[in-house]
């Protein structure tokens, strides 16, 4: 059971684009919802992250939009970057224990 | 401050061989958690520790087993390796409900 769904598996962006991921959850319970970011041969590393009592978080050139109701968040990208290519997960976590999304592998064609 | 070590950061294994992965926090986390990473199907949760002396299963745990017993460090034991467990496995620590740091990842591969 996925409880974590993603979409879409892969993104093409021009540069200086909007790049937007969605991700689905099942479970109410979840409590925290991060985004993580993953180059070739690294750990996910923390991108940005929104609590369900927030509808919307933004940190420079990232957004999250967050719909407790229809269990939806997603990851906006404004003026994407070449170097903002990379596999970015979605997941929703409760005490430390967290489910993820199959991820996105994101180019950004200079 | 070296947040989280995994060793080693490659291996290869035989089928039926046994191992350890390790994985060192010096974050005083209380939470840590092993992954694996397979392509196309993002992290999957093998086990996880609420605090040393407490550790629980994931979605995949079969053919793996941990321990804590110190906050710092949270083994991952092969018992008899498979060509299934051919995986890139992260370690992961935080400090509950926050961010999740994740190690370097150990990229196995079990022929």
């Amino acid at each position: 059971q996925q409880q974590v769904k993603q979409s879409p598996q892969s993104l093409i962006v021009q540069k200086g684009g909007i790049s937007i991921i969605n991700c689905a959850y099942e479970n109410t319970a979840f409590d925290y919802f991060p985004w993580y970011q993953q180059f070739p041969g690294k750990g996910p590393a923390l991108l940005i992250a929104i609590r369900p009592d927030v509808s919307e978080k933004k940190e420079g050139r990232f957004t999250i939009s967050f719909n407790k109701s229809a269990k939806q968040f997603s990851l906006h990208i404004m003026d994407s970057q070449p170097g903002d290519s990379a596999t970015y997960f979605c997941a929703a976590s409760r005490m430390g224990k967290s489910t993820f999304g199959d991820g996105t592998t994101l180019t950004v064609k200079p | 401050n070296a947040g989280v070590t995994q060793t080693p950061k490659f291996q290869v294994l035989k089928t039926g061989q046994s191992m350890t992965l390790q994985c060192a926090q010096d974050m005083n986390h209380e939470y840590m958690s092993w992954y694996r990473q397979d392509p196309g199907m993002g992290l999957r949760l093998i086990h996880y520790s609420v605090g040393a002396g407490i550790t629980d299963q994931g979605e995949v745990p079969n053919g793996y087993n941990v321990s804590r017993s110190t906050t710092e460090d949270f083994p991952l034991r092969l018992l008899s390796a498979a060509p299934s467990q051919t995986s890139v496995y992260f370690c992961a620590t935080e400090a509950g409900n926050t961010e999740a740091f994740f190690g370097q990842g150990t990229r196995l591969t079990v022929v």
